[in-house]
C-alpha cells in the first residue's frame, strides 16, 4: 500500500465548475500538506501549504486537511481552461530548510477545463 | 529573484553512461532536494542537503549520489545508467525551518 493516494483521474469539467481533488494518506507523522500544480513537462508549482488540521484559502483555491481521516482536499471554484494541469498532493513529517523535510507525493490527478 | 534553475533542460545518453545534473537554488534557500519523477507518478524523493550535508536518502542505488557545494548550488549523478532512469529530474530548495519547498523545471533524462 502507498503512503499516499490519489486518484489519478482524468478528471474533465466544463468552465466555472467546482472542482474537488484529494488524497488520502495512511502515515500519521504527516504534519505538513501541500498541493502542486504541473503543467505538462514543467515542474511543480506550489500551490497551497497547510499545516496539521483545518482549512486554507488562497482566491479560487481552498486547501482542507483532516488528519484524524486521514484526508486532504484542494477546491478549485471558478475553474478555468488555464487550470488544465496535473494536480499533486505531498506532504511530510517535518518542514523543510533545517529540518529533514522529505515530500511524499501522491500520483497526480489530471485536470481538464473545457470551455 | 530567480527560482530554482536546473541544467540542463534535456539529456540523452545510452546505457551504462554517466550523467551530472546541476541545480541552483533560490537566492538565500541553504537546503535542496532532489526528486525523480517517472512519466505518469509523482516525484520519488533521492535525496536532501543542508549546509552540505547529507540529511537524508530514498529508496534509490549506490549508483545515485549527490554533493551540496559551499554556494549551495548541487549536483546528481547517476552512474551505469539503465533504461528505467528515464524520468524527469527535480531539484527543490527551501529556506529556513518551517518553510517548504520550490521546484525548479527540471531536467529531462533520456536513456536509450
Amino acid at each position: 500500500q502507498k503512503e499516499v493516494e490519489q486518484d489519478p483521474g482524468p478528471l474533465s469539467v466544463p468552465e466555472g465548475a467546482i472542482v474537488s481533488l484529494n488524497c488520502t494518506y495512511s502515515n500519521s507523522a504527516f504534519q505538513y500538506f501541500m498541493w502542486y500544480r504541473q503543467y505538462s513537462r514543467k515542474g511543480p508549482e506550489l500551490l497551497m501549504y497547510t499545516y496539521s488540521s483545518g482549512n486554507k484559502e488562497d482566491g479560487r483555491f481552498t486547501a482542507q486537511v483532516d488528519k484524524s481521516s486521514k484526508y486532504i482536499s484542494l477546491f478549485i471554484r471558478d475553474s478555468q481552461p488555464s487550470d488544465s494541469a496535473t494536480y499533486l498532493c505531498a506532504m511530510s513529517a517535518n518542514a523543510g530548510g533545517t529540518s529533514y523535510g522529505k515530500l511524499t507525493f501522491g500520483q497526480g490527478t489530471i485536470l481538464t477545463v473545457h470551455p | 529573484d530567480a527560482g530554482v534553475t536546473q541544467s540542463p533542460t534535456h539529456l540523452i545518453k545510452t546505457r551504462g553512461q554517466h550523467v551530472t545534473l546541476r541545480c541552483s537554488p533560490i537566492s538565500g534557500h541553504k537546503s535542496v532536494s532532489w526528486y525523480q519523477q517517472v512519466l505518469g507518478q509523482g516525484p520519488q524523493f533521492i535525496f536532501q542537503y543542508y549546509e552540505k550535508e547529507e540529511r537524508g536518502r530514498g529508496n534509490f542505488p549506490d549508483r545515485f549520489s549527490a554533493r551540496q557545494f559551499p554556494n549551495y548550488s548541487s549536483e546528481l549523478n547517476v552512474n551505469a545508467l539503465l533504461l528505467g532512469d528515464s524520468a524527469l529530474y527535480l531539484c527543490a530548495s527551501s529556506g529556513e525551518a518551517g518553510d517548504t519547498q520550490y521546484f525548479g523545471p527540471g531536467t529531462r533524462l533520456t536513456v536509450l
